[in-house]
């Protein structure tokens, strides 16, 4: 059963404060993903991965960075944490496929962040 | 400009009748892929079906089919049979040859459904 995961369900932090969310998966995926979800706006691409060390920016990177020092780990840091990235966090991986535009996405349960 | 567009934030279904949820898409490539997931309350996102744009068939997967309109950029999600487990967020989303490195994919803004009982 394949499975990616993240460190915490629910975290609740104070402005200010460096915040890291950790995401695993065992499928052996080459590409590995950070979004956060905000009512009405869908998922919004912070980060993404396609190697050990790696990364490349999404969408919306600023306030964020990322550290993959493993194949099969995705951090995703918050180096001074204020209230506006109070949100859901998700991470999610898929296997290489350059060429073909089918690879579905595996997500973690996400992470719901409160910064206060 | 928004690469995916859900115009509809939430709908209503009754239990056991069928419903369309909207997906408009906007790419100048010839090759790309369509996917909707489904988020329940738990926050999981689950993969239910995807479209090629090359696929010359609708694509279907148990309850829910894909309405491919090639011509108008939409790729609207149909659910036969509205079950009350089928209440959720849905989203449509989108791989192009422009996101191409690392398989990224651009997600609408997602559409809430509820299914009456």
């Amino acid at each position: 059963d394949v499975k990616v995961t993240q460190s915490s369900r629910y975290l609740v932090k104070r402005t200010g404060e460096k915040v890291f969310l950790e995401c695993v998966q065992d499928m052996d995926h080459e590409n590995m993903f950070w979004y956060r979800q905000d009512p009405g706006l869908g998922l919004r691409l912070i980060y993404f991965s396609y190697d050990v060390k790696m990364k490349e920016k999404g969408d919306i990177p600023e306030g964020y960075s990322v550290s993959r020092e493993k194949k099969e780990r995705f951090s995703l840091i918050l180096e001074s944490a204020s209230t506006n990235q109070t949100s859901m966090y998700l991470c999610a991986s898929s296997p290489w496929a350059s060429g073909s535009t089918y690879n579905e996405q595996f997500f973690g349960p996400g992470t719901r962040l409160t910064v206060l | 400009a928004q690469k995916i567009t859900q115009t509809q934030p939430g709908m209503f279904v009754q239990e056991k009748e069928a419903v369309t949820l909207d997906c408009t898409y906007d790419t100048s490539d010839q090759s790309y892929g369509l996917f909707w997931y489904k988020q329940p309350s738990s926050g999981e996102m689950i993969f239910l079906i995807y479209q090629g744009s090359y696929d010359e068939q609708n694509a279907t997967e148990g309850r829910y089919s894909l309405n491919f309109q090639k011509a108008r950029k939409s790729a609207n999600l149909v659910i036969s049979a509205s079950q009350l487990g089928d209440s959720a967020m849905y989203f449509c989303a989108m791989r192009d040859s422009n996101n191409n490195a690392g398989n990224m994919l651009t997600f609408g803004g997602g559409t809430r459904l509820m299914v009456k009982p």
